[in-house]
């Protein structure tokens, strides 16, 4: 157990819709970093924030967006839904930036 | 640009047998990190082993060793002793210890085949 918590664990939805990915990192790690895995674009860096504020930015989509709550947790919107968002989502924490990535078990979205 | 690349899509290993995956790497920063990840089929992403650009020594953890030789840009994971457990999907990540931000980023995969 990473001790990196996501909920759901499963979504299925339809393409125009908007859903909710929800993470809590480890405890006392400040950094939340969110991943999407599609079979044709392999582990994709979406975004980071570290202590509520974002740190950096990868190939995120203006539909998509996320925050880190003064408790930590984060959340990751994903607005407009379209068939090819269908993945699976990874929130990761780390303790500080030389750390290593533990991952939460992810949340698979299936865009009908 | 940052890059990983890992050449070797499947492999396959006999059961109690070594197995090197192979990880070459792109970075202009002199200060990074790389690791090794494991995907069971279960679809969690285990960490397993971590190698600073500074550390003069390869790491180890266990079955898993890390082949590091900076001058080639090579990170290739040995795992010794293969189980049939092992089979999986492993990646190959690396960090750069920037400050213009921290993202890992992941090469493609090298799936691994454990046969009895």
């Amino acid at each position: 157990d990473s001790g990196v918590t996501q909920t759901p664990k499963h979504l299925i939805t339809a393409t125009g819709q908007r859903v909710t990915l929800r993470c809590s990192p480890r405890s006392g790690d400040l950094s939340v970093y969110w991943y999407q895995q599609s079979l044709d674009q392999g582990l994709q860096f979406l975004i980071q924030y570290y202590n509520g504020e974002e740190r950096a930015k990868g190939n995120i989509l203006e539909r998509f967006s996320a925050q880190q709550f003064p408790d930590l947790h984060s959340e990751l919107n994903l607005s407009s839904l379209e068939l090819g968002d269908s993945a699976l989502y990874f929130c990761a924490s780390s303790s500080d930036n030389f750390s290593p990535l533990h991952f939460g078990n992810g949340t698979r979205l299936t865009v009908t | 640009a940052q890059k990983i690349t890992q050449t070797q899509p499947g492999m396959f290993v006999q059961e109690k047998e070594a197995v090197t995956l192979d990880c070459t790497y792109d970075t202009s920063d002199p200060s990074y990190g790389l690791f090794w990840y494991k995907q069971p089929s279960s679809g969690e992403m285990i960490f397993l082993i971590y190698q600073g650009s500074y550390d003069q020594q390869n790491a180890t953890e266990g079955r898993y060793s890390l082949n590091f030789q900076k001058a080639r840009k090579s990170a290739n994971l040995v795992i010794s002793a293969s189980q049939l457990g092992d089979s999986a999907m492993y990646f190959c990540a690396m960090r750069p210890d920037n400050t213009g931000g921290f993202k890992t980023i992941f090469g493609a995969g090298t799936r691994l085949f454990v046969k009895a």
